[in-house]
Formats: structure tokens, sequence, C-alpha cells
């Protein structure tokens, strides 16, 4: 148990879909961060929330849209999403939002048909 | 900007050592380790700031030195449970706010 709760373990979605990841944090964090993991890929950095304002956005398609109404918690939207978006979604927090120690949730496989 | 991580994969038995490098092409302010096992999340072991130093986790220890914008990873007397997907993240001596991440070493350990 990491304190960092990713809900669902798995969805599979068509492409017409709306559907919401949803992540939790009980460690009493100030920042929390999207990541994706594809397959043979590396980590890629999707979004960074500090004191739940966005303060990072790496060129993130806009069918991916990140919500974070308190610290604890943090969703990522998800709508008209493509094939190539199928991949591990993985949340995680840090104490800071200076990038040291995270802690990293389980994740949310996604499959997009 | 991701750093580069080698081997891709390794095999080790019980009680054997294991290098896993990670460079960068940029200067670096830090280097991270992270292992991930199948199935989980994650799971941070250090942190290396600029400054050449060197740090353990139980028979785990690492280097950076960051002249050669580089870091090794040492797993020494390896055990069943060190079996996993090694990561190095890196973040550049730009300020920016992105820990960059290698695609990641694969360690396997036998009996």
């Amino acid at each position: 148990e990491t304190g960092v709760t990713q809900t669902p373990r798995h969805l599979v979605m068509g492409m017409t879909n709306k559907k919401s990841l949803k992540c939790e944090q009980h460690l009493g964090h100030n920042a929390m961060y999207w990541y994706k993991q594809s397959a043979k890929k590396p980590l890629e950095l999707m979004f960074v929330y500090s004191l739940e304002e966005r303060v990072e956005n790496n060129s993130v398609p806009s069918r991916f849209s990140p919500e974070c109404p308190n610290s604890s918690h943090l969703f990522l939207h998800l709508h008209t999403l493509q094939p190539e978006d199928s991949a591990l979604y993985l949340c995680a927090s840090s104490q800071g939002r200076g990038m040291e120690k995270l802690f990293f949730g389980s994740g949310t496989q996604l499959s997009v048909l | 900007q991701q750093p580069v991580q080698s081997p891709q994969a390794v095999i080790l038995r019980e009680g054997e050592d294991a290098v896993i490098n990670c460079s960068s092409s940029k200067a670096l302010y830090s280097v991270h380790w992270y292992r991930q096992k199948h199935g989980e999340a994650p799971v941070f072991l250090m942190i290396l700031l600029k400054g050449g130093e060197q740090k353990g986790h139980d028979k785990i220890s690492a280097s950076f030195n960051e002249k050669k914008q580089q870091s090794s990873l040492y797993l020494t007397a390896s055990q069943l449970s060190y079996s996993g997907t090694y990561f190095c993240g890196t973040l550049d001596q730009t300020g920016a706010n992105n820990l960059f991440f290698g695609t990641g070493t694969r360690l396997t350990v036998i009996p």
C-alpha cells in the first residue's frame, strides 16, 4: 500500500465514450501528477498539480482533461480517445512540487477500442 | 530529452551482482531511481543530487557522475525480490519541473 489509490484498475472504452479516472492520496501531499506508461516507452509526464493549481501541461491533447478539486483527489476525464491512447495511466503524489520522492498508484490499464 | 538506460534486460542468478546505467545528453541536477514490479506501482529507491554523491539502500547503491551526466545503479548479491523493471529519471539544470524517465531495465533474478 503506497497511500495512493487509483480506480478503476482496468477500463475498456470505445472511441466515443466519456470516462474518468480517479486518484486519491492519503499522504497529506501537496502535489499530484498524471503519467502515461506505454509499452516499451518511457514514463511520460502529462499533468502536474500543486496545491490544486495546474502547473504543468506537457502538450497533452485536449481529449484528456484533468481536474483537481482538492489536494487529495485528482481526476483524468477522457473523451473521444484514440486506440493509441491505450496505456497504463499512473497517478503520483509528492510532498512538494520539486519532483522529489514520488509515490505512485498502481495505475489504470486503459484499452481504447 | 529522455535518459538512455542500459542494458534493456538482464537475467541474474541469486547472489550475482548487476549494474544498470543511465545517461543523459543534458546537464543534470538530479537522478532518481525507481523499481516497478509487474502489475504494481513504481516504488522510489533513491535520489542523487549533483555533487558526485553515492547513496545506498540495503544492498542497492548508486552513483552520480555529473560531469559525464551518468548514473549507475549497483545491485549486490541479488535476491529474488530484486526482480522488476528499474527506471531512472532525470531532472536537468534548466530548472524545468519535468522528471524524464528512461525506458527501463528489466531485471530477472532466478534461483
